[in-house]
């Protein structure tokens, strides 16, 4: 079955270096999403890429989804506290299919 | 937009005990989804509906579990004769249609003693 894998598991970074959190799928997505889950929260949708090579910006979060629709990354500029949390991709194998989610990557900032 | 509803956000039981949980949906979503969450682990899917229509149940969700969505709307998720592993978060999420973002709610926290 389709498996969504997530590297690193853990980062910590000083506030105001960046951060990459990469995504890998066992087979071809349709689209890929991301969410962010604060401590003690529940996920909350970011953005979701379709097309290949797609690359969105939202102020200082870049993702990208890879040409071979496979893989996507997440990539934070100058770390704030607020970027605290953890980070998941969720990947479909079709566009109607079920969103399988990765395991995660959990961001600590250090003030 | 109400959001997502999830009832009880606790829920404390015996092992062996049955438990129901509740979760509405955004008005008009006509997907809806349960996943189950452990602490450091992302949401692992469970089971999924379009409208009343339950498409796909995990392989690795034993007969204990079901779900059931009558007339489209809220959803239910019954475990039977709980055991100490199925203590975790229990996330439900909807979503207009398959293809779009999901909304999460809160969540039901079960605890097996």
């Amino acid at each position: 079955g389709q498996q969504v894998m997530q590297i690193p598991q853990y980062q910590h970074v000083q506030e105001g270096e960046d951060f990459t959190t990469y995504c890998n799928s066992s087979t071809t997505l349709s689209n890929i999403q991301w969410y962010k889950q604060r401590p003690g929260g529940h996920p909350v949708f970011l953005i979701q890429l379709v097309k290949s090579g797609e690359v969105k910006k939202q102020k200082r979060l870049t993702f990208q989804f890879g040409e071979a629709k496979k893989n996507s990354s997440l990539h934070i500029t100058a770390t704030q506290t607020t970027d605290v949390g953890t980070y998941f991709c969720a990947g479909r194998g079709t566009s109607y299919d079920k969103v399988i989610f990765g395991p995660g990557t959990s961001l600590s900032v250090i003030p | 937009d109400t959001g997502v509803s999830q009832n009880p956000r606790h829920k404390i039981t015996k092992r062996g005990q049955n438990v129901t949980f509740r979760c509405d949906p955004i008005s008009e979503h006509n997907r809806l989804y349960w996943y189950r969450q452990t602490l450091g682990q992302g949401p692992e899917f469970l089971t999924y509906f379009q409208n009343e229509a339950q498409l796909e149940k995990s392989r690795l969700l034993s007969d204990r579990f079901s779900a059931e969505r009558p007339k489209g709307s809220f959803s239910t998720l019954e475990i039977q004769r709980t055991e100490q592993g199925d203590s975790a978060m229990y996330l439900c999420a909807s979503s207009f249609r398959g293809g779009e973002k999901l909304f999460f709610g809160s969540g039901t926290q079960l605890s097996v003693l």
